[in-house]
């Protein structure tokens, strides 16, 4: 089955930095892009990140672009998402989604404020 | 404000076929896929239909997507309780080079 379990998520202060894992399962992590997605209370859905299968194409969302980085460790079945100078707007429920989001998980909340 | 317009609401009885519309342009909708997904109150999203009209194994054939132009629409007939639920469109954007989703619309069964 697969199944993508998020961490790292927790209340931070303005200016703070977090990094969120997804840990893969019941696939073959190198075999797949990645993206994280977010979603603050209440709103829509946000593309964040995407990662290609070797990891050498990345894209960012212009939100995110110059303070958050994503990266992944195939051997571990793991994927990151580095964030950096986080803002009160940053406080979304963060998902790492498969491919073109054909499998999420549940997601890892984070909260910024101070 | 996304460069993927849905309307944010719609609704229908049940047995009825409903439409969700998803506008963009030619640097999206009109020279990329869609996809659709719904997400149920308090849930993570669930792929409903990718490259515009293909379901993936395990939903239901209520389920169609179409695609014409810049616009992409997904449909649902035989509307049912359980399809009450928030659906978002997605493509890539060249002239953003990235994801994006639409604004995201929520269905009312009545």
């Amino acid at each position: 089955e697969v199944q993508m379990v998020e961490s790292g998520g927790e209340l931070v202060q303005p200016g703070g930095s977090l990094r969120l894992s997804c840990a893969a399962s019941g696939f073959t992590l190198s075999s797949f892009e990645m993206n994280w997605v977010r979603q603050a209370p209440g709103k829509g859905l946000e593309w964040v990140s995407y990662i290609s299968s070797s990891g050498t194409t990345i894209y960012y969302a212009d939100s995110v672009k110059g303070r958050f980085t994503i990266s992944r460790d195939n051997a571990k079945n793991s994927l990151y998402l580095q964030m950096n100078s986080l803002r009160v707007e940053d406080t979304a429920l963060y998902y790492c989604a498969r491919g073109w989001f054909d499998s999420w998980g549940l997601g890892t909340l984070v909260t910024v404020s101070s | 404000q996304s460069v993927l317009t849905q309307p944010p609401s719609a609704s229908g009885t049940p047995g009825q076929r409903v439409t969700i519309s998803c506008s963009g342009s030619s640097s999206n909708v009109g020279t990329k896929d869609v996809y659709w997904y719904q997400q149920l109150p308090g849930t993570a999203p669930k792929l409903l239909i990718s490259r515009n009209n293909q379901r993936p194994s395990g939903v239901p054939d209520r389920f169609s997507g179409s695609k014409s132009g810049t616009s992409a629409s997904l449909a649902i007939s035989g509307l049912r309780s359980e399809d009450e639920a928030d659906y978002y469109c997605a493509t890539w954007d060249d002239s953003l080079r990235g994801r994006v989703f639409g604004g995201g619309t929520k269905l009312t069964v009545l």
